[in-house]
């Protein structure tokens, strides 16, 4: 079963533009990842927010996590075409080793 | 750094037959996983080795599905009698040991059974 949600679905935007997606999660976790995943390939690894942090940030993405809300947020700010994937996050919790992914956003940027 | 590599990138068979996928992790990654991933959906966790010892299994993989990793080095995982619900993308990832450790993932074994 899936931990997340991802929301939207699907997202189509203007390169340029910023994207935010989010993520809902059900239990406690340790810490909460995004990847990014392209067609047809792996996923990739964006960034990791830990439970005891409220924001991160790393080049143009920028995550926030409430935990007492179980949510998170990813932040792309000014994609580009290249930034058109599959975003997914994932948590971890205490008492496992796996990660559980939600069932993602699709984002389009359009050039 | 080869990246995670997995073999072969693309498996058609028919119903019935079994299959069995490889996956090479990074060299000095301890930790290997396998999901399974239907299109318009996220990776759905199977299974997890901490070197050669598998500690976790999905409760959702049957008794047709099986996977080792038998010197804690490359892993297969092998699905026996399959269905045609059988047929998705499965992906190997690894990691190196640590709470916050990010999975690397290959670029899966795409399965189709007809």
């Amino acid at each position: 079963s899936q931990q997340g949600e991802e929301d939207p679905q699907a997202l189509s935007i203007q390169e340029g533009e910023n994207a935010t997606m989010n993520c809902s999660y059900k239990t406690s976790i340790n810490n909460l990842q995004w990847y990014r995943q392209n067609s047809g390939r792996g996923l990739v690894h964006l960034i990791l927010i830990r439970s005891n942090e409220r924001e991160k940030h790393s080049g143009r993405l920028r995550v926030t996590l409430d935990t007492s809300k179980k949510s998170s947020s990813l932040l792309i700010t000014a994609s580009r075409a290249a930034d058109t994937a599959s975003y997914f996050c994932a948590t971890r919790m205490d008492s496992s080793y796996k990660l559980i992914f939600g069932s993602g956003t699709r984002l389009l940027v359009r050039p | 750094d080869t990246g995670v590599s997995q073999n072969p990138r693309h498996k058609i068979t028919k119903r019935g037959q079994n299959v069995t996928f490889r996956c090479d992790p990074i060299s000095e990654h301890n930790r290997l996983y396998w999901y399974r991933q239907t299109l318009g959906q996220g990776p759905e966790f199977l299974t997890y080795f901490q070197n050669e010892a598998q500690l976790e299994k999905s409760r959702l993989l049957s008794d047709r599905f099986s996977a080792e990793r038998p010197k804690g080095s490359f892993s297969t995982l092998e699905i026996q009698r399959t269905e045609q619900g059988d047929s998705a993308m499965y992906l190997c990832a690894s990691s190196v040991t640590g709470e916050g450790s990010p999975l690397h993932f290959g670029n899966g074994t795409r399965l189709t059974v007809t």
